[in-house]
């Protein structure tokens, strides 16, 4: 699986947009980018994948470049909720068995929402 | 649907004795992961399932841990003897086919 590259931390003031950047440029044709994140002393909670395209759903936004080397997972009104390690994974997209079903896991960024 | 539900949520014992952490996995959900997180190695994957069967367990670190799927409802992870350095949070996850994976609040592990 591509290797994904994440600040180690980053502040954002509530209300404000967060932009949580990832680079992967050795990511393939067929591999996804998937966000997860992790709040304090729970699992991990999926927000959004995408393959070439800019994605949205209710929780965030996700900005695929042309070459598809880096992303950018936007929270566009940050709350103190969204305190979090938000982690950037590429992963294939088989639909089979193997290690296409794997999600590993990087060191993440940690994301500070102050008031 | 109550989730991915996970037992106990906290367990402490003594070195050398047995630990089985469970899992129960959403319904309908055919592919199951077992992690493991310390502060110093972050989120490890421990080994994961598909329909039942165990896939990769290239993670799980030593003979001592074994895991097991008996049917599609519920999957142990087991320490037998358990050691100090074992001491981590465990999480499990489960996921159907390609979809996003659903993770349970971990089982927080002492081991003393």
């Amino acid at each position: 699986d591509a290797k994904t590259t994440q600040p180690t931390s980053m502040d954002c003031a509530e209300g404000r947009a967060a932009n949580l950047p990832c680079n992967h440029s050795t990511i393939s044709g067929n591999e996804y980018v998937y966000w997860y994140r992790q709040i304090h002393s729970q699992g991990p909670q999926y927000i959004i994948h995408g393959l070439k395209n800019n994605e949205t759903n209710e929780m965030a936004s996700l900005i695929i470049t042309e070459d598809r080397k880096s992303s950018t997972l936007i929270l566009p009104h940050a709350t103190l909720r969204d305190t979090a390690v938000y982690y950037c994974i590429v992963r294939p997209a088989r639909r089979n068995t193997g290690t296409a079903s794997k999600l590993t896991f990087g060191t993440g960024t940690r994301l500070q929402v102050t008031l | 649907d109550a989730g991915v539900i996970q037992s106990p949520r906290h367990e402490v014992t003594e070195m050398g004795q047995e630990v089985t952490l469970r899992c129960k996995p959403i319904s309908g959900h055919n592919s199951l992961f077992w992690y493991r997180q310390t502060m110093m190695r972050g989120l490890e994957l421990l080994i994961y399932f598909n329909n039942n069967v165990p896939i990769d367990d290239s993670g799980m670190p030593e003979d001592r841990f074994s895991a097991k799927m008996p049917n599609a409802s519920f999957s142990t992870l087991k320490i037998q003897p358990s050691e100090p350095r074992d001491s981590a949070v465990y999480f499990c996850a489960g996921r159907r086919d390609t979809t996003e994976a659903f993770f349970g609040q971990g089982t927080r592990l002492t081991v003393v």
